[in-house]
């Protein structure tokens, strides 16, 4: 199993819909969750992070996370072109300091 | 605040030839992260150091790679020698002691042939 696992997509949404992307992680301990937004030949990009259950909103962007269930994800509103990319979950543990990233969903917005 | 800063942004090498990339940190930011990422894949940490000690190097390939982080400062990342499969980008990420969000240089692409 891996630590965490994404959707490699692509998911494909028409402009001005909702993008839904989703992780889930294996590690109970992990305390601390991201979402990297990566343009194609680019570095990664941090673009939310959460770090107790529930929502948090920044935009158009909100993370969501639920411990129990051990799931994070990024919802989108009012996708435009320019949000197509790669998106990367990535899962934080305290007790390490290690930084763990899935393998990341492609999003793709059509005008 | 300068970001990360990575060098060379990219190599082209014969196998078996030996390559080495720099990473310079954000001013204060303690540990520092080297991932691989291979096309089509998520980053996968290769070594973490805190200051100038390794914290986890569990996934670095030790035959053929290794890194370094004197005086806790820049890095480098060595391959030797290089395969085919090394093929990938190879991003440093720097994160400041206390805080858990990181942050990206802008990576090298390594291209062995």
């Amino acid at each position: 199993q891996k630590e965490v696992e994404q959707n490699s997509g692509p998911l494909s949404v028409p402009e001005g819909a909702i993008a839904s992307l989703n992780c889930t992680y294996s590690d109970r301990g992990s305390q601390s969750f991201f979402w990297y937004r990566q343009y194609s030949g680019k570095s990664p990009e941090l673009i939310m992070s959460i770090y107790s259950n529930g929502d948090k909103e920044d935009g158009r962007f909100t993370a969501q996370l639920n411990k129990a269930s051990q799931y994070v994800s990024l919802l989108i509103r009012d996708s435009q072109p320019s949000d197509s990319a790669t998106y990367l979950c990535a899962v934080y543990r305290s007790n390490t300091g290690k930084l763990i990233f899935g393998q990341g969903t492609t999003l793709q917005v059509k005008p | 605040e300068a970001g990360v800063a990575q060098s060379p942004r990219y190599k082209i090498i014969e196998k078996r030839q030996s390559v080495a990339f720099w990473c310079n940190p954000i001013s204060g930011h303690a540990t520092l992260y080297w991932y691989q990422q291979i096309l089509g894949q998520g980053p996968k940490l290769l070594i973490q150091f805190q200051n100038n000690g390794v914290v986890d190097d569990s996934q670095l390939p030790k035959d053929r790679f290794s890194a370094e982080r004197l005086k806790g400062v820049d890095s480098t990342l060595k391959i030797q020698p290089a395969k085919l499969e090394d093929s990938a980008v190879y991003l440093c990420a720097t994160r400041r002691q206390g805080h858990t969000e990181a942050f990206f240089g802008q990576g090298t692409r390594l291209t062995v042939v």
